[in-house]
């Protein structure tokens, strides 16, 4: 079965602080996904890489960055945390074209 | 620009009662549509993916069904242990293939 990590269930940081949010998954999938999940809103892609050191901006990158230095390791990076990305995180990897497989997510709280 | 619409919001069956979900879209060219179950506070699980209209897949007591502009989700004689968000996504067949979500439908099946 495909398994995809990620680092921290439940996190809550102050606003301003820098938060990394880790993933990694086991089944050498080439594509990488960081989502926010929000009631009403959906889930909504932040970055996304197809490759090692490549990445790509989704619909919503403000405020965020990403790191792909190893194929099964996609980290995403709040530089200075607000109380508007206090959401729900979901990493997913994929094969070139394909499904999407999902972490348990990580839910962040920024006071 | 892609979209996906899933109705209704909220589901509330009796055991045993039959029915079914909607996802309409409009996509630039369709790559494939796909089924996600979601339990609270957990990550999505893959269900079904369909290329075509016309094509159907069944899983226990789901069947997924795809026309050009919206798919179904048909539950059969649902249990309790059925209750989920059920996510329904589309993927473009144009530039990176990522998802674009709808923002799902609450089952809730009362024993």
């Amino acid at each position: 079965d495909v398994k995809v990590t990620q680092s921290s269930r439940y996190l809550v940081k102050r606003t301003g602080e820098k938060v990394f949010l880790e993933c990694v998954q086991d089944m050498d999938h080439e594509n990488m996904f960081w989502y926010r999940q929000d009631p009403g809103l959906g889930l909504r892609l932040i970055y996304f890489s197809y490759d090692v050191k490549m990445k790509e901006k989704g619909d919503i990158p403000e405020g965020y960055s990403v790191s792909r230095e190893k194929k099964e390791r996609f980290s995403l990076i709040l530089e200075s945390a607000s109380t508007n990305q206090t959401s729900m995180y979901l990493c997913a990897s994929s094969q070139i074209t394909g499904e999407l497989f999902f972490g348990e997510g990580s839910r962040l709280t920024v006071l | 620009e892609d979209q996906v619409t899933q109705s209704p919001e909220a589901l509330r069956l009796q055991e045993g009662e039959s029915s079914s979900l909607n996802c309409s879209y409009t996509v630039s060219g369709l790559r494939g549509l796909f089924w996600y179950r979601q339990d609270p506070g957990k990550g999505p699980e893959f269900l079904f993916t369909l290329y075509s209209a016309g094509e159907e897949k069944e899983k226990e007591r789901l069947k997924a069904t795809l026309t050009k502009k919206e798919s179904f989700l048909h539950i059969t004689a649902p249990k309790p242990e059925d209750s989920a968000t059920y996510l329904c996504a589309v993927q473009a067949n144009t530039g990176f293939q990522k998802l674009v979500f709808g923002t799902g439908t609450r089952l809730l099946v009362s024993p």
